[in-house]
């Protein structure tokens, strides 16, 4: 595709159950990043993918919180016993490996735990 | 300790006119800062990036400034226009990742 895809747009869950959000980063591009944004705030660092590795998880919350890119592409978020304050747009990014700075954003997934 | 904030958290501005968005940044070890556009229910888009041995970059109706002697970035739109009506963040990167501020909600009035 020709942008950052997130899949799904909206999900809303009950506290205690299992989420995943995808991720599909733009072709070609090596470094996928993942952020969280609560209402009114900037976005908020998880986990960084170089390749299928994750060269940085020091923005996960707790252990709750897991992420994976196997083949280097597509990843997945994964929440386990959401809480009320998982709540927040989780937004995923990719880049160019050795590019600065300029991420390239989707539109974010949208949770919402009940 | 480290933070990227912003001094404003809203900005209204007259169509046509001028804006300038405001942040500062704490830790003089940051080496590139970009400015983010987002507008509602999308997410952030890439405008401007600068170094930390630049003090100016200039782009489409954009420029940034960088004073890093009061660590201070400021992003500059010139000609304002409604489409411009969006929340802007600062970002400061050291290695990865890039660290964001709160953001400046900046409303265009017709």
């Amino acid at each position: 595709g020709a942008g950052v895809s997130q899949t799904p747009s909206n999900k809303v869950t009950e506290k205690g159950k299992y989420v995943e959000l995808r991720c599909d980063p733009i072709s070609g591009h090596t470094a996928l990043y993942w952020y969280r944004q609560s209402l009114g705030q900037g976005p908020e660092f998880l986990i960084y993918f170089q390749g299928t590795g994750a060269a940085d998880d020091s923005g996960l919350p707790n252990d709750r919180f897991f992420a994976v890119r196997p083949e280097g592409s597509v990843s997945t978020l994964k929440i386990q016993r959401t809480e009320r304050g998982d709540s927040a747009v989780y937004l995923c990014a990719s880049g160019v490996a050795g590019n600065t700075g300029e991420l390239f954003f989707g539109e974010g997934s949208r949770l919402t735990v009940l | 300790g480290e933070s990227v904030g912003l001094h404003l958290p809203t900005l209204s501005v007259q169509e046509g006119d001028n804006s300038i968005i405001n942040c500062a940044y704490s830790n003089s070890a940051s080496d590139y800062f970009i400015w983010y556009k987002q507008e509602s229910g999308k997410g952030p888009q890439f405008i401007i990036d600068i170094r930390s041995n630049m003090d100016k970059r200039q782009g489409q109706r954009v420029t940034v400034l960088l004073n890093k002697t009061v660590k201070h970035l400021s992003l500059q739109i010139a000609a304002t226009q409604p489409g411009d009506s969006a929340v802007y963040f600062c970002a400061e990167k050291r290695i990865t990742p890039l660290v964001f501020g709160k953001g400046t909600r900046l409303s265009v009035i017709a």
